[in-house]
């Protein structure tokens, strides 16, 4: 099975500090995502990625950046961390075409955001 | 409006019993429609995928399709202490025209439970 890990698993960060969450797959996909979880809207897309180079937003980019360095690897960057930005990120990966993408998540990022 | 909607938000059932969970959609640019299920402190991991009209049955889960509608729904047969997660039912759009990617729009998730 599709193998993504992120890093860290937990996280408490300062109100107006930085915050890089890290997401490394393994399995040569293609689509990168970053989603975040809250209770009561659940998986909302903050930005995707499709290849090396690219990013995308998703519905809510707003307060957060991301970078796609390599196939392997796909951060979320919060440069000015708020306490809305409190919650629980998951970063998934597929490769698949025309609408058949089976996402694999990662065990998720639990953010605090004090 | 949320673009991808679910009920219950959540449902519990006798173990053995049968549960049905429901998703509807509000844009006709969705094409493909999934099954996931998160256990509690983990990643969603996919169930089943359906685009075709009708039923789709895999094991204890069978999900059916009404593309007139935009309905989907997941029934549990069976239920087993391990099907106890939050299942989110998710759209699947074209994100670039001509590349073939796709995008996945979540609904909010069924909480699924059995009765002790």
């Amino acid at each position: 099975e599709a193998a993504v890990t992120q890093s860290p698993r937990n996280k408490v960060a300062v109100t107006g500090g930085k915050v890089t969450l890290s997401c490394n797959q393994t399995n040569n996909h293609n689509n990168m995502y970053w989603y975040r979880q809250d209770t009561g809207h659940g998986l909302r897309l903050i930005h995707y990625s499709y290849g090396a180079g690219s990013t995308e937003k998703g519905d809510i980019p707003d307060g957060y950046k991301a970078s796609r360095p390599s196939q392997e690897n796909f951060s979320l960057i919060l440069e000015l961390a708020t306490p809305s930005q409190t919650s629980v990120y998951f970063c998934a990966s597929g490769d698949a075409w025309g609408g058949l993408d089976t996402l694999y998540f990662g065990a998720g990022t639990r953010l605090s955001v004090l | 409006q949320q673009k991808v909607q679910q009920s219950p938000e959540s449902l519990s059932v006798p173990e053995g019993g049968m549960a049905s969970l429901n998703c509807t959609s509000s844009d006709r640019n969705f094409q493909y429609f999934w099954w996931y299920r998160q256990h509690s402190g983990e990643g969603p991991k996919a169930l089943m995928s359906i685009f075709s009209d009708g039923d789709k049955k895999e094991g204890r889960f069978t999900a059916h399709l009404n593309k007139a509608s935009l309905h989907v729904s997941l029934h549990i047969r069976d239920s087993q202490p391990r099907d106890s997660a939050l299942y989110f039912c998710a759209a699947s759009e074209p994100h670039l025209p001509g590349t073939g990617s796709n995008r996945l729009t979540f609904g909010k998730g069924t909480k699924f439970s059995l009765i002790p």
